[in-house]
């Protein structure tokens, strides 16, 4: 039972445009989310992160969004850059009297020049 | 501030046989992650502790894996007998506790022939 989805298995796009990944989750009891980005034989690398209690947190390129009625996240990414092309992953702390972190399928970003 | 240390980084070994794997956490970390990433997947949880005490091996096959952090610090995990549906890559993750971002090794490449 995947709790956290990445529907999206890929995505495409060119250098200068935004970049969208999309996640949703499933359970309400999911209280602060983040996003990893992972190159080839190394271990996922911590990007951005956002709590329950805000709906926008943004860090230079990169922001993510929170609709917690629609249990669904996005990272915004612009402009994209050749650099950012990896597989990024959409993690979720579930809080069930303790904070367990569940991760995403994951979606892998190429970005052309 | 070093990172979280995994070792080996790479294993290959014949079915039946047993492995384990070592991790050595970012200092001050309370909480301590194993993963379980297969081709093509997202890591799954396997075992989190806090400190020296586990908080959640749900999904830890406890008939041939085992995980000890000693003294609330370097973790191992091991298999015994591994099976050939083991191959996998291994991660280790560290966070200052839980809801709070989660720092990961470079891995270790478990192949089971």
């Amino acid at each position: 039972d995947q709790q956290v989805k990445q529907n999206s298995p890929s995505l495409s796009v060119q250098e200068g445009r935004i970049s969208i990944l999309n996640c949703d989750y499933t359970n309400s009891m999911f209280d602060y989310f983040l996003w990893y980005k992972k190159y080839p034989a190394e271990g996922p690398t911590f990007l951005i992160s956002i709590s329950s209690i805000k709906d926008k947190n943004e860090d230079g390129r990169f922001t993510v969004f929170l609709n917690k009625s629609a249990k669904h996240l996005s990272l915004h990414i612009v402009p994209s850059q050749p650099g950012d092309s990896a597989v990024y992953f959409c993690a979720a702390y579930l809080n069930t009297g303790f904070q367990k972190l569940v991760f995403g399928t994951g979606t892998r970003l190429l970005v052309s020049p | 501030e070093a990172g979280v240390a995994q070792s080996p980084r790479y294993k290959i070994i014949e079915k039946r046989q047993s492995v384990a794997f070592w991790c050595n956490p970012i200092s001050g970390h309370a909480t301590l992650y194993w993963y379980q990433q297969i081709l093509g997947q997202g890591p799954k949880l396997l075992i989190q502790f806090q400190n020296n005490g586990v908080v959640d091996d749900s999904q830890l096959p406890k008939d041939r894996f085992s995980a000890e952090r000693l003294k609330g610090v370097d973790s191992t995990l091991k298999i015994q007998p591994a099976k050939l549906e083991d191959s996998a890559v291994y991660l280790c993750a560290s966070s200052f506790g839980t809801g709070t971002e989660a720092f990961f090794g470079q891995g270790t490449r478990l192949t089971v022939v």
